[in-house]
């Protein structure tokens, strides 16, 4: 079946470091490609997505970039602030007849310190 | 508008117990998943709603898991004779439509199985 893997955590960064959070996957068709965010105590929010191949998702300064060739969406930030520390989850949607359901990777934490 | 909302958002058990957690999707979203989340793990698919009806239930894990959505609104995740490996944030998200691939979760609820 479809499965992601991401690098593992944790990754600790200091404030206006480059980060990247690798992410790659196995999928039968082309699937979308997901980044989600889990603050500390909240819930999992849609940090930015990609639908095609060659796609560039961006939002908050974080971009990845959905690459065919090398089975990857590979999560970047130019300059990571402390907000910033979280567990990044890297999802692909499982396309059925009608609608689709979301295969997750295990999550990378970061930790971004001042 | 408000978004994804689940309770109780703790909620502690004896093993044997019987427990039910509520999810109330975004209004006016007709899609609607329920996912399990271990400690450590990503996200697991358990159960897709499309209105009323459970579209694709493939992902519980036994039969002493089951869930409803009478009205095509509210949804329940029923556990029977919980074990302590049921233990775990049980995830709620919701779709506008079964065809959009982006889904929106709620905050969780987290089971403890003594």
């Amino acid at each position: 079946g479809d499965s992601v893997t991401q690098m593992e955590g944790p990754v600790t960064l200091s404030e206006e470091a480059f980060l990247t959070i690798n992410c790659t996957y196995t999928a039968t068709g082309y699937p979308s490609l997901f980044w989600y965010v889990q603050y500390p105590g909240e819930g999992l929010q849609l940090l930015l997505k990609a639908t095609k191949a060659d796609d560039k998702g961006s939002n908050k300064g974080f971009e990845a970039t959905y690459r065919k060739e090398t089975t990857s969406f590979h999560l970047e930030k130019g300059s990571v602030q402390v907000s910033d520390s979280a567990v990044y989850f890297c999802a692909l949607s499982d396309r059925h007849s009608g609608y689709s359901t979301l295969t997750f990777g295990k999550g990378t934490m970061l930790l971004v310190s001042p | 508008g408000a978004g994804v909302s689940q309770t109780p958002s703790n909620k502690v058990t004896e093993k044997g117990k019987y427990v039910e957690l509520r999810c109330d999707p975004i209004s006016g979203h007709t899609a609607l998943y329920w996912y399990r989340q271990s400690l450590g793990q990503g996200p697991e698919f358990l159960i897709y709603f499309q209105g009323t009806g459970a579209a694709d239930d493939s992902g519980l894990p036994n039969d002493r898991f089951f869930a409803v959505r009478p009205e095509g609104s509210v949804s329940t995740l029923k556990i029977q004779r919980t074990e302590r490996g049921d233990s775990a944030v049980y995830l709620c998200a919701s779709s506008s439509t079964p065809g959009e691939e982006t889904q929106y979760f709620g905050p969780g609820t987290r089971l403890l199985v003594l």
